[in-house]
């Protein structure tokens, strides 16, 4: 069972248009949450995390909001740039600081 | 500024056969894993290791084994490869921050027939 579920497998938008990924968890004890980006034949980076004690998290063109009551967050890009287009996953850990992983969403940013 | 470096990169071979994958950091961690990345299964942890001289099982630990070498080192080995372990491979680190992310290698694309 999931613990952490992207529900959109694939976003298409606009360049200079806000993308927004979004990821759901059911583990209430997650308290600490990441995204990262993963380009086709590269490994994984670090893009943004976000501590359950914040709702919001920003970092140049990239924001992570969390809603604790709701078990969601979400990673809003804004403006899209085609450099953008990778593969995002979310992920989630709690005390035992395992990571837990989405499936991703593929993000595809049209010129 | 190497990060983490996995070897090789590009791996076939045939059902039965064994080979280690080889993976290395230069930032110091602690902590090393493996993933395996299958489409449509995102990433799955196949082992970790929390500080040099201890290993631990992932969610699919079965067909593999590791060593960790010393803290820089930690490698993966098939013993007898089946065609349901090819699949991405990718090597990653962390430090002691508690809340520290995982550094990637580049992956390994294994292919077995």
């Amino acid at each position: 069972d999931q613990q952490v579920k992207q529900n959109s497998p694939s976003l298409s938008v606009q360049e200079g248009r806000i993308s927004i990924l979004n990821c759901d968890y059911t583990n209430s004890m997650f308290d600490y949450f990441l995204w990262y980006k993963k380009y086709p034949a590269e490994g994984p980076t670090f893009l943004i995390s976000i501590s359950s004690i914040k709702d919001k998290n920003e970092d140049g063109r990239f924001t992570v909001f969390l809603n604790k009551s709701a078990k969601h967050l979400s990673l809003h890009i804004v403006p899209s740039q085609p450099g953008d287009s990778a593969v995002y996953f979310c992920a989630a850990s709690g005390d035992n600081r395992k990571l837990i992983w989405g499936l991703g969403t593929s993000l595809a940013v049209n010129p | 500024n190497a990060g983490v470096t996995q070897t090789p990169k590009f791996q076939v071979l045939k059902t039965g056969q064994s080979m280690t994958l080889q993976c290395a950091q230069d930032m110091n961690h602690n902590s090393m894993y493996w993933y395996r990345q299958d489409p449509g299964m995102g990433l799955r942890l196949i082992y970790y290791s929390a500080s040099e001289g201890t290993t631990d099982k992932g969610e699919v630990p079965n067909g593999y084994n590791v060593s960790r070498l010393n803290k820089r080192e930690f490698s993966l080995r098939l013993e007898s490869a089946a065609p349901s372990q090819t699949s991405v491979y990718f090597c990653a680190s962390r430090g002691l921050v508690v809340t520290g992310e995982l550094f990637f290698g580049e992956g390994s694309r294994l292919t077995v027939l």
